[in-house]
């Protein structure tokens, strides 16, 4: 089955630009997503770009797709404070298209 | 639509009893997925419905959970008996599509002594 993997960990300064990493293994996976979830909060859906694409830029926020080698990565251009949070790289997979999860990234902005 | 709805927020019970946990999927959505989260596993997918009816339950830790679906806005993750190794966030999500973006509820946070 689909693999997705991330590190656990980012901080970044205020203003700087944060890049989180995923690497998934099912080269069949149709939508790759970013989910973000606050504390106390369930996960919300940032950005998504589909496999045909390489880039997509929405905002302070540019997904990176390279498909060869199975990598997303998702910059998030001045961070903020409020950026703090955990990020989570999904990839669908298999005949249903269901989602696998990575282990989320935990992004601390440092004032 | 007010979301996924789920109760309740908070469970604190003891190990061996009966927990139950509810949501009411986005209304017009076709599946519903309940997950588990926790600090060691992460995020784990239970079980999934499309249109009430179980689809992958590969992921129900053992016979002690089951879920039910039975209609298109509710549903409930059972855990009897509860066991300590139990606690953890359990979250609903529903989709219009396979694949499709998910929506989640609040979540529900077990703890069990």
């Amino acid at each position: 089955g689909e693999d997705v993997e991330q590190s656990l960990f980012l901080s970044v300064r205020e203003g700087d630009s944060s890049v989180i990493n995923c690497t998934y293994t099912d080269s069949s996976s149709t939508y790759l997503y970013w989910y973000k979830q606050e504390p106390g909060a369930g996960l919300q859906l940032l950005t998504y770009i589909f496999s045909n694409m390489d880039m997509k830029q929405d905002q302070r926020l540019t997904v990176l797709l390279n498909k060869k080698d199975k990598h997303l990565s998702l910059r998030i251009a001045d961070t903020q404070t409020g950026d703090s949070a955990i990020y989570f790289c999904a990839a669908t997979s298999g005949s249903a298209r269901q989602l696998t999860f990575g282990s989320g990234t935990q992004l601390t902005v440092l004032p | 639509d007010a979301g996924v709805i789920q109760s309740p927020r908070h469970e604190v019970t003891e190990m061996g009893q009966e927990v139950t946990l509810r949501c009411k999927p986005i209304s017009g959505h076709d599946y519903l997925f309940w997950y588990r989260q926790t600090m060691m596993r992460g995020l784990e997918l239970l079980i999934y419905f499309n249109n009430n009816v179980p689809i992958d339950d590969s992921g129900m830790p053992e016979d002690r959970f089951s879920a039910k679906m039975p209609n298109a806005s509710f549903s409930t993750l059972k855990i009897q008996p509860s066991e300590p190794r139990d606690s953890a966030v359990y979250f609903c999500a529903s989709s219009w599509a396979s694949g499709g973006e998910l929506f989640f509820g609040e979540g529900s946070r077990l703890t069990v002594l």
